[in-house]
């Protein structure tokens, strides 16, 4: 089976930093990604990580671990347009998206 | 705006009825998956198409059914609906299976079952 694993709600203050971890079992793995989700609206791409290591873009970053099937979004400089949830999925060998249940994060003034 | 439309937004139905909705990709995308989300959960796959054959299936009923159209356009039809079926419908496009597999969400249509 497939097991995709993230918190279910964070809550952070305004120009804080979050981490929000995802473990993942799969059958398969072709890359990590992670996408951001607003209440009522589609998911957006975030970030995409197939090797190891540590992605940056702008305020967000990823990082990977394939070896300990573990991955992380970093979110700095909260604002409170930050306030949805965040959704790691993995993409496995058949090109198929696998994802988590979402966390949910609030930012606080 | 990522350039993938579905329709309807909204609709409510009512138990044993059947709905379509329907999805257009993003230009230059040959590939079109569904998501079931529901309320709090992360999407699920229902399946996903590839030039008009069906590329892959999740463990959803034989009454969830698909098509693709030559213009890669695509539709989803629920046979027989249930309570559970309530709903976010996701249509995801994406371009050729060998690039990253970034999908494109739609807007979704959101289904009420009565």
């Amino acid at each position: 089976g497939q097991n995709i694993d993230q918190p279910t709600e964070m809550t952070a203050t305004e120009g804080a930093i979050v981490q929000i971890n995802c473990t993942y079992q799969t059958s398969g793995f072709n890359g990590l990604f992670w996408y951001q989700q607003h209440a009522g609206e589609a998911p957006t791409f975030l970030s995409y990580n197939v090797l190891d290591g540590l992605e940056e873009k702008g305020r967000f970053s990823s990082f990977l671990s394939r070896s300990k099937g573990y991955s992380y979004l970093l979110l700095k400089e909260l604002q409170m347009k930050d306030s949805a949830s965040y959704l790691c999925a993995v993409r496995l060998n058949t090109d198929k998206l696998i994802f988590g249940t979402g966390t949910r994060l609030q930012v606080f003034p | 705006e990522t350039g993938v439309t579905q329709s309807p937004t909204h609709l409510i139905k009512t138990r044993g009825q059947q709905v379509t909705l329907r999805c257009s990709s993003q230009s230059g995308h040959n590939t079109v998956s569904w998501y079931q989300q529901a309320l709090g959960q992360g999407p699920q796959f229902i399946f996903q198409y590839y030039r008009e054959e069906e590329n892959g299936r999740g463990n959803f009923p034989p009454r969830f059914s698909g098509l693709q159209f030559p213009n890669y356009s695509s539709e989803l039809n629920v046979n027989a609906l249930e309570l559970d079926d309530s709903a976010l419908y996701l249509c995801a496009s994406s371009g050729t299976l060998a690039n990253t597999g970034e999908l494109f969400f739609g807007e979704g249509s959101r289904l009420t079952v009565l």
